[in-house]
């Protein structure tokens, strides 16, 4: 089983639809954080969280919101989609040795 | 915020030759992270090696090593014996010992030629 899940893996919606993307893990890590990625401009952070008390924004969480559940799942929201927010989105955890663990992705496409 | 530059677009390669991705990036701390992940047409982020900067030997994950160049903040991943499974996009990171974000480059697609 992967350590750490994305749902939905893919999704369409419409301009001004609120959606939420989950990110579960079962590595027992503190640290969560929020990617997207787009064509050739590589990743680019979102928000992370430290535990569900800390959340803290990346260089790019305008038109996005997170909530931190418990310490295995951290979810991440548009609050009213637009359309150049269609990317790839990833959720990774972060153990004690720098390491990042990656979810699967979910391709989001907004119309 | 910290700026990692990959100015390979795209490399290829043979299979069983070796091929040489390259990364650089700006900073002016001393103590910091530095990896290369892969990401396979799965999509998947896998890491494939990291480097601390206070370690002046540079990382070797079994076919893949680096070349740590710290005061030329050079951050160059070697693959060996290319296999047609090395096929993917390569995306070279950092991350300051004092500061809790990663900042990833653009990416490299490497082709791997049977």
């Amino acid at each position: 089983d992967a350590d750490v899940t994305q749902t939905p893996r893919n999704r369409i919606t419409k301009t001004g639809k609120r959606i939420m993307l989950e990110c579960s893990q079962t590595k027992g890590h503190d640290r969560m954080y929020w990617y997207r990625q787009d064509p050739g401009l590589g990743l680019r952070l979102i928000y992370y969280s430290f535990d569900v008390k800390d959340i803290n924004k990346g260089e790019i969480s305008d038109g996005y919101s997170v909530s931190r559940q418990a310490q295995a799942k951290f979810s991440l929201s548009l609050e009213s989609a637009i359309p150049n927010q269609t990317a790839l989105y990833f959720c990774a955890t972060r153990d004690s040795q720098e390491t990042q663990y990656f979810g699967p992705g979910t391709r989001l496409l907004v119309l | 915020a910290q700026t990692v530059t990959q100015s390979q677009p795209e490399m290829s390669v043979q299979e069983a030759e070796t091929v040489t991705l390259s990364c650089t990036y700006d900073t002016s701390e001393s103590d910091y992270y530095l990896f290369w992940y892969k990401q396979p047409p799965s999509r998947q982020m896998i890491l494939v090696i990291r480097q601390e900067a206070y370690k002046q030997q540079n990382a070797t994950e079994n076919r893949f090593s680096v070349n740590f160049q710290k005061a030329a903040k050079s951050f160059s991943l070697k693959i060996s014996d290319s296999q047609l499974g090395d096929a993917a996009m390569y995306f070279c990171a950092y991350r300051s010992a004092l500061g809790n974000q990663f900042y990833f480059g653009t990416g490299t697609s490497l082709t791997v030629i049977p």
